[in-house]
């Protein structure tokens, strides 16, 4: 592995279902991300965690929840899925040192709610 | 509020110089940061500035002026493989980063 990874790449799921998308990067990097990326939107922070055992509220936490077990795996969970949650969901990473402080993103989950 | 605007899209020649701004409004202020996307792919890192000025890196180069809240991306030499969106994020107190909507580019030959 390199990087970040997601899984899966793609899915179509029934509103009601219960769906985690995965998330694992090999980085060391303390502090991890999701994003939803939305047609005209920009990306729109879910849920974070700036160390493991660690997490945080971002902009749209409804419906989605998270934990951070160990540095590594950053699973985002949606308990009920319902249609406004079809998007592209990124996940991100970063050293979380420094002074710059950039974000490095998996390739993402195009995730379809009917 | 915090907010980002940067234009909806942009249309550009092969070979040509082409400049695309940013305005931010954000609680606190920790460095704007430029990301390319190409369609269907994930963002990928291309420039951060933090103070005033402006910063070069190849064909690519951003400008900050974090008393008008604005910074652009300057692309140079225009290539087919620059047409991408280009997002443009400021990072906020908290350390959270603030993103446009991006800035799609469609470089013609």
């Amino acid at each position: 592995i390199a990087g970040i990874t997601q899984a899966p790449t793609s899915q179509i799921l029934a509103a009601g279902r219960r769906m985690t998308l995965r998330c694992t990067q090999d980085m060391r990097h303390n502090a991890m991300y999701w994003y939803r990326q939305d047609l005209g939107l920009g990306l729109r922070l879910i849920h974070y965690s700036n160390t493991a055992g660690t997490t945080g509220k971002g902009e749209v936490p409804d419906g989605y929840s998270v934990s951070r077990a160990n540095t590594d795996d950053f699973p985002l969970t949606l308990a009920s899925a319902v249609p406004s949650q079809t998007s592209v969901y990124f996940c991100a990473s970063s050293p979380l040192s420094g002074n710059t402080d950039t974000q490095y993103f998996g390739p993402g989950t195009r995730l379809t709610v009917l | 509020g915090q907010n980002i605007d940067q234009p909806t899209e942009m249309t550009a020649t092969e070979g040509a110089i082409v400049q695309i701004n940013c305005t931010y409004q954000t609680s606190g202020f920790n460095g704007l940061f430029w990301y390319q996307q190409h369609a269907g792919e994930a963002p990928t890192f291309l420039s951060y500035n933090v103070l005033d000025g402006l910063e070069e890196k190849g064909r690519f180069s951003s400008f900050l002026s974090r008393s008008k809240g604005y910074s652009y991306l300057l692309l140079k030499e225009l290539q087919m493989k620059d047409s991408a969106s280009y997002l443009c994020a400021a990072m906020d107190s908290n350390y959270q980063l603030i993103w446009g909507a991006g800035t799609k580019l469609i470089i013609k030959p």
